[in-house]
């Protein structure tokens, strides 16, 4: 069974750095892309990031571009988002989604497992 | 980048009966949309993918068609279970990869 768990939330101050942890299991770590996608309360998903299986290439939206990190250790089964220069906006509960591939359109780009989400709450 | 709109916002529908729910894209995205379910308190799980093949261990009732710009995902008769949000999501040309707005299909 997939299982996908985050930590490292909480309430940060505006300008603050936090770093979200996702411990996978119960897949091959190192075959799949992964991302991060943020829901704000009461709102829309959103996505943050992505990498590729041996963490080489990473992709950011224009809204944490420059202010977030995406990183994993295929050694520990884990992915990271290093956060900072945090702002107001960026409260949101944070998933990690494990990346999911269309082998007849020979495409990706969708969600295929998710995590249970994490809270950030960036306010003073 | 693409924006994807969904409507109706709210579907109200009684148990049993079938569900429509659309998906606009701003351009073409071929067949790569997928579908997600949302309920509360509870992390997205994905139903469909390349518009049309439902996802490991999906119920049948649930099917997905369209392609270029509009999509429909048909539940066709709605479990209480089904009452949730449902996003649309393109994954044709990225970044970023983009979601609709939601619907939220509710107790009729």
């Amino acid at each position: 069974e997939v299982q996908l768990v985050e930590s490292g939330g909480g309430l940060v101050q505006p300008g603050g750095s936090l770093r979200l942890s996702c411990a996978a299991s119960g897949f091959t770590f190192s075959s799949y892309w992964m991302h991060w996608v943020r829901q704000a309360p009461g709102k829309g998903l959103v996505w943050v990031s992505r990498i590729n299986s041996d963490g080489s290439s990473t992709t950011y939206a224009d809204s944490v571009k420059g202010r977030f990190t995406i990183s994993r250790d295929n050694a520990k089964n884990t992915l990271y988002l290093q956060m900072s220069s945090l702002r107001a906006e960026d409260t949101a509960v944070y998933y990690c989604a494990r990346g999911g591939y269309d082998f007849l359109a020979r495409i990706g780009g969708f969600f295929d497992d998710w995590g249970q989400g994490i809270l950030v709450t960036v306010s003073s | 980048e693409i924006v994807m709109t969904q409507s109706p916002a709210t579907l109200s529908v009684s148990p049993g009966e079938r569900a429509t729910l659309s998906c606009r894209a701003s351009q073409s995205v071929s067949s790569n949309v997928a579908w997600y379910q949302q309920k509360p308190g509870q992390a997205p799980r994905l139903l469909i993918y390349g518009a049309s093949t439902r996802a490991t261990g999906i119920p049948a009732r649930f099917s997905g068609s369209g392609s270029g710009t509009e999509f429909t995902l048909t539940i066709s008769s709605l479990q209480s279970e089904d009452f949730a949000v449902y996003y649309c999501q393109q994954y044709n040309n990225w970044p970023p990869l983009t979601f609709g707005g939601g619907t939220k299909v509710e107790i009729k």
